[in-house]
């Protein structure tokens, strides 16, 4: 009930390509969804975040697509460029308190 | 603002010794976490304090990890004795606190390696 899936493991895109990252979970009551990047040697940050109220999330490159009726949802990272190379976790939080259930992430290589 | 503060960034210890890793939340920030990342289990939550009050003691972690908060500007997860499979990297993130929807900031981690 509370694990949060993400696929693929990894993923190689050249430049240019839109990434496509995918995440699924189990728990009806999760309502807020936030993407963390991590780069080697340093801690994850948030990229993006999305509340289920929404379908759709958009911040420059990178949109986030929610589907709440299949509990299922996507980052897209358009036009990838090499400095995106990173891990990116899915996570997931809901009504009830304070707790982040992360995703095991998708390591991302961009190819020049 | 500084960020989350973590010290040491590398510890080798070898087994049964014990280990102190420190954190230093960012300044403001009431909760502050303590999480295991391996590659196989990915982000484990070890701890959790708001207000300086631990809130959840990361359950299957109890017997050997044990995470205080001194004071608001400062923690540690101590790990006695080591075991070879507690190798990992130890993150601490702190966040303002009370919200779900708070982001959490991390530090740079401590990678941890148990001979």
């Amino acid at each position: 009930q509370q694990q949060v899936r993400q696929s693929p493991q990894s993923l190689t895109v050249w430049e240019g390509e839109t990434a496509i990252l995918n995440c699924s979970y189990e728990n009806s009551a999760f309502d807020y969804f936030p993407w963390y990047q991590q780069f080697p040697g340093e801690g994850p940050a948030l990229l993006i975040s999305i509340l289920s109220v929404s379908d759709k999330k958009e911040d420059g490159r990178f949109t986030i697509f929610f589907n709440k009726r299949e509990k299922k949802l996507s980052l897209h990272i358009a036009d990838s460029q090499p400095g995106d190379s990173a891990t990116y976790f899915c996570a997931a939080s809901g009504t009830g308190g304070y707790k982040v259930v992360f995703g095991s992430g998708t390591r991302l290589l961009v190819s020049p | 603002d500084a960020g989350v503060t973590q010290t040491p960034r590398h510890e080798v210890a070898e087994k049964g010794q014990t280990i102190i890793l420190k954190c230093e939340p960012v300044s403001g920030h009431n909760d502050l976490f303590w999480y295991r990342q391996t590659k196989i289990q990915g982000l484990e939550l070890l701890s959790y304090f708001r207000s300086k009050s631990l809130m959840e003691d990361g359950g299957a972690f109890k017997d050997r990890f044990k995470a205080e908060m001194l004071n608001s500007s400062f923690s540690t997860l101590k790990i006695q004795p080591t075991e070879p499979k507690d190798s990992a990297v130890y993150l601490c993130a702190s966040s303002t606190g009370g919200a779900r929807q708070d982001t959490q900031y991390f530090g740079p981690g401590t990678r941890l390696l148990v001979l």
